[in-house]
């Protein structure tokens, strides 16, 4: 049973460029997480996805948008990169059918670095 | 507003010390609770959550957490640190209901283990 995998595993962007990060979550699972971890700081909720729409947002721009597939897997862009963008992506699945304690599963993180 | 405290952002044990890492959270509602663990380059990984089931949770790699609620307490616990401990520590409590469940982390404690 293959877990969360995202890709790519490793991006080098300038600034001002736009970024397509992506993910798949666990078999089994209906819900997308995406979150921003800096260098040396905890995971930052950016959004998250549930058929095919966003339910929760956090506090970050509209430069930051998702988009869920039909076989729920996920999409985060990220338009007119700045250097504070250089972070760590996590997606993060879980489903909404167990029970209500939101245990989500993390994929490897895509490493996104601007210049 | 919920939100999750981790005292000390660097905690250094000697192998086979008892390993103690803290977490107090703070909820209006009975909270479930999670630890998860960073290693160098990788996602996160669950290690143990409560999901107001017993206050003593066992997680895997011989860790476990006490959940306290006269304390807000979820200290995290391993008897006798392992080399392969070294990892960053996340303490996280899942807030909302239903599709808008999210987890609200904490900073994050490093572990050093030294021989």
């Amino acid at each position: 049973d293959a877990g969360v995998t995202q890709s790519p595993t490793h991006l080098i962007k300038t600034r001002g460029q736009q970024v397509t990060l992506r993910c798949s979550p666990k078999s089994g699972h209906d819900t997308v997480s995406w979150y921003q971890q800096a260098l040396g700081q905890g995971p930052q909720f950016i959004f998250q996805y549930y058929e095919e729409e966003e339910r929760q947002r956090g506090n970050f721009p509209d430069r930051f948008s998702g988009h869920q597939f039909p076989n729920y897997s996920s999409e985060l862009n990220v338009n007119a990169l700045l250097l504070g963008d250089s972070a760590l992506y996590l997606c993060a699945s879980s489903t909404t059918q167990r029970a209500n304690y939101n245990e989500q599963f993390f994929g490897p993180g895509t490493r996104l670095t601007v210049l | 507003a919920q939100s999750v405290t981790q005292l000390g952002s660097h905690v250094s044990v000697s192998e086979g010390a008892l390993v103690l890492l803290r977490c107090n959270y703070s909820s209006s509602v009975p909270p479930y609770l999670f630890w998860y663990v960073q290693y160098p380059n990788q996602g996160l990984q669950l290690l143990l959550k409560y999901t107001s089931a017993a206050t003593l949770v066992k997680g895997i790699n011989g860790f476990e957490a006490e959940f306290k609620k006269s304390e807000t307490s979820f200290h995290l616990t391993k008897p006798s640190a392992h080399m392969s401990d070294a990892a960053e520590y996340f303490c996280a409590v899942s807030v909302g209901a239903g599709n808008n469940r999210k987890l609200i982390w904490g900073l994050g404690t490093s572990l050093a283990v030294n021989p």
